[in-house]
């Protein structure tokens, strides 16, 4: 199985600032990578396939980027409502597995 | 409108079994590879398992942790997905997410609203 290795497991920003989540994956999944958004109380939503691709009605401040084995998250111009815990899932193969989430706050 | 809904979740015995359900509407269903997915309390996101489409034959395929134990099944008429739990265990309390994949490139594009299963005595 590919294990999804997720960096910080919680962080603090400001608003108005600009964060980065990293996944590391155990081997090459080249570029079969998504990224989801849980925020709390709800389901997760997707925000970025294909590593790249910004899902349909999220913020064009979600980025996408890495290839190979090294993928990340950059989230720009921080607001409140993003809050949230934020995975990244596998999809090269199966079992499509998930990071260990990140946990966002707003200082 | 897309929905998946979720229901059959509650509290069960060690060793117990339980049927989750997810009625879908607002999509041919058939058309679609649909997945299980749950979340332990303060853990992260599990896949368990998905069956796959009319064209690719229902099949299914299942993580690890679950091969054995459950079962996911669809009832194509009703457009329902359905997870069959057996010889559940403590470890098994979370909360269930049925979700469509939406085929190539691969992802969870719409997700219900999820079901608690706890696992107690």
């Amino acid at each position: 199985d590919i294990q999804m290795t997720q960096s910080p497991a919680s962080l603090s920003a400001s608003v108005g600032e600009t964060v980065t989540i990293t996944c590391g994956a155990s081997e090459n999944i080249y570029g079969a990578l998504n990224w989801y958004q849980r925020k709390q109380g709800k389901s997760p939503q997707l925000l970025i396939y294909g590593a790249t691709n910004l899902a349909d009605g999220m913020s064009s401040r979600f980025s996408g980027s890495g290839s190979g084995r090294q993928y990340s998250l950059k989230i720009s111009s921080l607001h409140p409502d993003d809050v949230a815990t934020y995975y990244c899932q596998n999809v090269l193969s199966t079992p499509w597995t998930f990071g260990g989430g990140t946990k966002l706050e707003i200082k | 409108e897309v929905k998946l809904v979720e229901s059959g979740g509650g509290l069960v015995q060690p060793g117990g079994s339980l049927r989750l359900s997810c009625a879908t509407s607002g999509f041919t269903f058939t058309d679609y590879y649909m997945s299980w997915v749950r979340q332990p309390p303060g853990k992260a996101l599990e896949w368990l398992g998905f069956i796959r489409n009319k064209a690719n034959g229902y099949t299914t395929e299942y993580s690890a942790s679950v091969k054995g134990r459950f079962t996911i099944s669809r009832d194509n008429s009703q457009s329902i997905l359905y997870l069959q739990m057996n010889t559940l265990r403590a470890e098994d309390s979370a909360t269930y997410y049925c979700a469509r994949d939406y085929g190539y490139p691969w992802y969870f594009d719409v997700w219900g609203a999820g079901t608690t299963v706890t696992v107690s005595s």
